[in-house]
Order: C-alpha cells, then structure tokens, then sequence
C-alpha cells in the first residue's frame, strides 16, 4: 500500500530534551511538508521540503530543524528552542507539477507532549 | 500573504439535512486551488473537494459541492443529506503551488 507513515504516534519529552518525529512516504512525492496543529487553529507550516537535499522555512520554523537526506524521509527535530513543542504534528506529500494542483497527502500524526 | 478565514467555529445539523460551511480567503493571485479537508476524531485529514479558481463551474463530489465565488473570494462547502459519518473538523484550504494557508477549521456535528 502506498502512503505517509509517521512514527510514533504518541511521544512524551522531558522539557529541555530534543526529540525527532519521523515522516516516511512511499507515493514516491517530490515535496514533503511538516504541520503543526493546535486546539482551535488550523495547520500551521513549519518546513517544507520540494527536492531531496533542500527545504524552506515556514511560517512558525523557529526551535524546529529538518533534513531531506532521501527522497521518502523527512524527519522533524524538536528542539530545546521551541517554548511551546506541545502539539499535534502533522506531515504531507505531494507531486510537483506546474501546469497543475499539488494535492497534498497526509500522514495519520503525532502527538507530542512535554512533560 | 495569502489568508483563510472560517467564521464558524462549530456548527451542528440533524441527520438527512443540508448544512453550509463558509469560507472566504484572501489574495491577489489569479491562478489558485481551493480545498476542503475533513478531519474526523482519528485526526487524519481527507481531501473532500477541491476547486481550480480559474474553473467557473462549482465542484461537486457526491454529497458535497462547493459555492465558489471568486469575485467575492468565498469558497463555501455544501453537505447534502448529512450523515454521521460526517461529523468531523472541517478546514478550507487555499494554495497557489508555493504553499498551503488552512483556516481555523469549522467542527461540525451531525445530530441522529
């Protein structure tokens, strides 16, 4: 089956702690996304990545990092920096085409928490 | 910068009825997507419909259409014969290939 995994699915950290939220997708997408969710917003942009070895800060980039060493992977680190990491994270995958929409697939989340 | 709004936080309709979600952005692009996402309790987000702006012809997919006005920049979603299976977050979602702006969503339930 094709698709967007995330790993895991739940995740607690200590404060001060980073931590890594992985994103594997096999629809073999040229552009990967990260989100993050909070209660009563929308999906806000954090990074997004078009071509492997190249990304784009997003809106709210700040205390997060990211590598694009593979086409199919795109993990998201965490940092320390980020005052307030509490949230639902969300990745997507998309085709890249000019003439055309790029709809974006997404994985099923991860909720992390700090403790 | 591109925005989404969506002025209904929640909303609620009774089973076999009809309920409108709005949804009105902000641009000053020609060429742009618009979409809506469902996202039900299990938080995974489903396409729903999507509108080509350069497209005059509303969308429609079954149950759900879009009143798309671009003039006045509103994109509102149409639920028909509601079930409650629909029940779920709902997010408008505008892009121009660059990036995706979500709204706040609209939490929607569906009363039996």
């Amino acid at each position: 089956d094709g698709g967007i995994t995330q790993s895991p699915k739940y995740l607690f950290r200590k404060e001060g702690q980073n931590v890594t939220l992985s994103c594997e997708q096999n629809l073999n997408h040229d552009a990967m996304y990260w989100y993050r969710q909070d209660p009563g917003q929308g999906l806000r942009l954090i990074y997004y990545s078009q071509i492997v070895n190249d990304f784009q800060k997003g809106d709210i980039a700040e205390g997060y990092s990211v590598s694009r060493e593979k086409k199919e992977s795109f993990p998201l680190t965490v940092t320390s920096a980020q005052k307030n990491p509490t949230a639902f994270y969300l990745c997507a995958s998309s085709i890249v085409l000019v003439s055309s929409y790029n709809e974006q697939f997404f994985g099923p989340g991860t909720r992390l928490t700090v403790l | 910068a591109q925005t989404v709004t969506q002025s209904q936080p929640e909303m609620s309709v009774q089973e076999a009825e009809t309920v409108t979600l709005s949804c009105t952005y902000d641009t000053s692009e020609n060429n742009y997507y618009l979409f809506w996402y469902k996202q039900p309790p299990s938080r995974q987000m489903i396409l729903v419909i999507r509108q080509e702006a350069y497209k005059q012809q509303n969308a429609t997919e079954n149950r759900f259409s879009v009143n798309f006005q671009k003039a006045a920049k509103s994109f509102s979603l149409k639920i028909s014969d509601s079930q409650l299976g629909d029940t779920a977050m709902y997010f408008c979602a505008f892009t121009n290939n660059n990036d995706m702006r979500f709204g706040a969503g609209t939490r929607l339930t569906v009363k039996p």
